[in-house]
């Protein structure tokens, strides 16, 4: 099984669509979980973290279920900027080595 | 706002050559890793470092490769006899505690 497992898309929506992705990560011990966001050939910006409780972050909102291992992004109202690749990042332990998703892919179309 | 700065953007490079990438980390950070990612495929960890030494390195990491600290600002990736396969992205990535912020990335071409 990946360690960080994401369905690579990719996602075809308009402009004011919400979509959601999804990941799954194999580690159970798994301390820390982010979004993080890559444009064509630049480097991953952090988007946000996720925490237990659920965070929301404007049209941005993560989920995590530490018992499903399973890691949620939803985006509403879908804007052409944010078009780009959506990549689930898992820290397994307290070292900081970050653990990326084969990312998902999002084309926001007019 | 304060950035990783990655030097250079580019760089091609023969086969058997070495090369040395540089990343200036964010000032305040006490974290620094170098992560790859091979064109289409997934970003991948190579190492992390923590006061001064290697805290964490991936099999990719081999004797190939090694990092320094060379004075209190920046932080280099050497790899020392290239190979067709080391072809890839490099980022350079810093963070206090948890966050990582990476810089714009040197893409490494071995012809």
């Amino acid at each position: 099984r990946k360690e960080v497992e994401q369905d690579p898309g990719p996602f075809n929506v308009p402009e004011g669509a919400t979509v959601a992705f999804n990941c799954t990560y194999s580690n159970s011990a798994s301390q820390s979980f982010f979004w993080y966001r890559q444009d064509c050939r630049k480097e991953p910006k952090l988007l946000m973290s996720v925490y237990s409780s659920g965070n929301e972050d404007g049209r941005f909102t993560a989920q995590l279920n530490r018992a499903s291992q399973y890691i949620s992004l939803l985006i509403r109202d879908s804007k052409l900027s944010d078009s780009a690749t959506y990549l689930c990042v898992v820290e397994p332990g307290n070292t900081g080595k970050l653990i990326f998703g084969q990312g998902t892919t999002l084309q926001v179309k007019p | 706002e304060p950035e990783v700065t990655q030097t250079p953007s580019h760089q091609v490079t023969q086969m058997g050559q070495e090369v040395i990438l540089r990343c200036v980390p964010i000032s305040n950070h006490l974290y620094f890793y170098w992560y790859r990612q091979i064109l289409g495929q997934k970003v991948e960890f190579l190492v992390s470092f923590y006061n001064n030494e290697i805290s964490e390195k991936s099999e990719i990491f081999d004797d190939q490769f090694s990092v320094e600290r060379p004075d209190g600002s920046n932080f280099t990736l050497k790899i020392r006899s290239t190979k067709l396969e080391d072809s890839a992205m490099y980022f350079c990535a810093s963070s206090r505690q948890g966050d990582a912020f990476f810089g714009q990335g040197t893409r490494l071409t071995v012809v």
